[in-house]
This record gives C-alpha cells, sequence and structure tokens, in this order.
C-alpha cells in the first residue's frame, strides 16, 4: 500500500540555523501537504502543494514537490524558537483516497 | 466558534471501564477522521467516515474501538473494557473531500488508563 517516508526524524539546530525535512514516496502522488504541531497542541494545516516541480513559500518556509510528484521538502530559513515542533508532510494518492501521514520531524531550536 | 471540537478534553477511568469520546467538526466537512496519538510519535489512524459511511477501520484496531456518526455529522468513539495501552491523546479532524482533503483538528481527547 501507499507509504511515506519522512527524514530525518529529529533536527536539533541553533537559533538562525537552516532547516529541512524531506517527504518521500514510492509512488507517484496526488498532492502533498504538509502540517505543523506545536508542543502540547494538534496539527495545523500549512500547505499542500499538487503542481510538479511547485514551490510556494510562506515567509521564512519554502515547499517544493518534486518534479516526479514522489517527493517533497519543507526549508525553514533562519530558524525562531517559534519554529519548535513537529512538521508531518501527509499524501494523497488520489481516487479518493484518505491521506497517508508521515512519521514527522521534530525540530528543535536552541536560543 | 466554527472549529473541530471534541469532548471531553481529558479522561481519567479504570481498566476496564467503557469510554465515549464525542467529535463535532466543521459543519460543511462531510469527511470525519479518527486518529491516536502518543508522544513522539504522528497521529495514527483509527477509521474516517464519509458523511454517515464508515469508509475504512484500521486494522490494527481491535473490536473494543467502536465509532459511529449516525447523522452524518458528529462522531463518537466508543473504547469498551479499556487497557492501560489504551491511553493517549484521540484526535478527530474533518474534511471536505472535494477539497483535497485538507484536515482541520480539534484538540484532542487525552485518555488516561490507570
Amino acid at each position: 500500500g501507499q507509504q511515506v517516508m519522512q527524514i530525518p526524524q529529529y533536527q536539533h539546530v541553533q537559533e538562525g540555523e537552516d532547516f529541512t525535512t524531506y517527504c518521500n514516496s514510492s509512488t507517484t502522488l496526488s498532492n502533498i501537504q504538509w502540517y505543523k504541531q506545536r508542543p502540547g497542541g494538534h496539527p495545523v494545516f500549512l500547505i499542500q502543494l499538487v503542481k510538479s516541480g511547485e514551490v510556494k513559500k510562506q515567509k521564512r518556509l519554502t515547499f517544493q514537490f518534486g518534479e516526479a510528484k514522489k517527493n517533497s521538502s519543507l526549508h525553514i530559513t533562519a530558524t525562531q524558537t517559534t519554529d519548535v515542533g513537529t512538521y508531518f508532510c501527509a499524501v494523497n494518492a488520489g481516487n479518493n483516497r484518505k491521506l497517508i501521514w508521515g512519521l514527522g520531524t521534530s525540530l528543535a531550536v536552541n536560543p | 466558534d466554527t472549529g473541530v471540537s471534541q469532548n471531553p478534553r481529558h479522561k481519567i477511568t479504570k481498566r476496564g471501564q467503557n469510554v465515549t469520546f464525542r467529535c463535532d467538526p466543521i459543519s460543511e466537512h462531510n469527511r470525519l477522521y479518527w486518529y491516536r496519538q502518543t508522544l513522539g510519535q504522528g497521529p495514527e489512524f483509527l477509521t474516517y467516515f464519509q458523511n454517515e459511511a464508515q469508509l475504512e477501520k484500521s486494522r490494527l484496531l481491535s473490536d473494543r474501538f467502536s465509532a459511529e456518526r449516525p447523522k452524518g455529522s458528529f462522531s463518537t468513539l466508543e473504547i469498551q473494557r479499556t487497557e492501560q495501552g489504551d491511553s493517549a491523546m484521540y484526535l478527530c479532524a474533518s474534511s471536505l473531500a472535494e477539497a483535497l482533503d485538507i484536515q482541520y483538528f480539534g484538540a484532542g481527547t487525552r485518555l488516561s488508563v490507570l
């Protein structure tokens, strides 16, 4: 069945450093979504990517969808302590199927 | 508040007791999901509904778990004969299938089984 791998599992950075998490699928995706979960909170939708090679930006966050629509990345420039949390990708293989979630990348930021 | 609402926020129960959680989704959303999450892990899919139909149930889910969405609006998740391993955060999310299933989560119900 559909599987999605997310790496790394954990990342510890100094404030001001960049951070990237990757999401990889074995099959071509219909779309991919990214969510953020703060410690003690619930997942909150960040963005959705649909088109091959798509790049979207939200302030310091850059989201990219691979040309083959099998992988995606989330890059944070100059991390801040407010970026702390777990970042999940969730993929949809199409045909009205439910989302499949990655295991998440937990980001810790040292002030 | 027009977001996803879950009740109760916390539940402490003794092993062997039954518990029931409620989720009220965003009103126009036709899909409703139940997830379980333990510390340091991602959301673990339990089941989901499209309108009142239960479309999928995780194979990892024991027969002690049952969910309903009788009128296609709110949903309940019942756990019978609770075990300590059931202690977790139970998250509900709703979505609009036609909007590529972007999920909006409730704050969750934290279950502690003593």
